[in-house]
């Protein structure tokens, strides 16, 4: 099965800075990639679909980029509901994985 | 718009099963265009896939988890369930519902609210 990873686990940070993410699966799985941003106590939230595209809704300062097994999603300027933990998702293979969080709290 | 909401026990003893049962509102759980699916996030931890189905019967299952998952529909009733048996107090968590966006691409969207279901005797 396809493993993903996710770097920092965590993170601080102050509102309007630049963040990125990373994610690497363990094999090539093409654009098959999603963000979710999730709060305390909420159910996770679509960001970002097949690794770039931005699900409706969702403010323009987050961006996904990458393709094969390396991919980042940036907030271009931290805002205060940002902050909360950010995962990525495979869909490349049926078997569905997702990377363990990065946490983003306030610095 | 499509919504889905959780609901079963939120207690289950261990080695008992734990059944749940999510209802879909504003749309068909008959689309061509979803599967359905069911992932879980114990207390202070990540999310992990436990299972998808079409509204056919299709199934995938997540392999750490095939041995004690089923995972059905209803389409009568608008409604897919999942049922993990042998329950231990490592399947504490949160059980969350979701579309399964199945076209070229796939994404879950919408999700369920989640539900808690502890094993404790």
């Amino acid at each position: 099965d396809i493993q993903m990873t996710q770097s920092p686990s965590s993170l601080s940070a102050s509102v309007g800075d630049r963040v990125t993410i990373t994610c690497r699966a363990s094999q090539s799985i093409s654009s098959y990639l999603n963000w979710y941003q999730q709060k305390p106590g909420k159910a996770p939230k679509l960001l970002i679909y097949a690794a770039s595209s931005l699900q409706s809704g969702v403010p323009s300062r987050f961006s996904g980029s990458g393709s094969g097994t390396d991919f980042t999603l940036t907030i271009s300027s931290l805002q205060p509901e940002d902050f909360a933990t950010y995962y990525c998702q495979q869909s490349y293979s049926t078997h569905h994985s997702f990377g363990p969080g990065t946490k983003v709290d306030i610095k | 718009q499509l919504q889905l909401q959780e609901s079963g026990p939120g207690l289950v003893k261990p080695s008992e099963t734990l059944s749940l049962t999510c209802t879909v509102s504003g749309g068909s759980i008959s689309s061509s265009s979803y599967y359905w699916g069911w992932i879980r996030q114990p207390p202070g931890k990540g999310l992990e896939w436990i299972g998808s189905i079409y509204y056919s019967g299709s199934t995938y299952y997540n392999p750490s988890l095939k041995s004690r998952v089923t995972i059905s529909v209803d389409t009568s009733k608008n409604q897919f369930s999942l049922k993990l048996s042998s329950v231990t107090a490592a399947d504490t968590a949160v059980y969350y519902c979701a579309g399964l966006w199945f076209r070229d691409e796939n994404w879950f969207d919408p999700w369920g609210q989640g539900t808690l279901v502890t094993v404790s005797s």
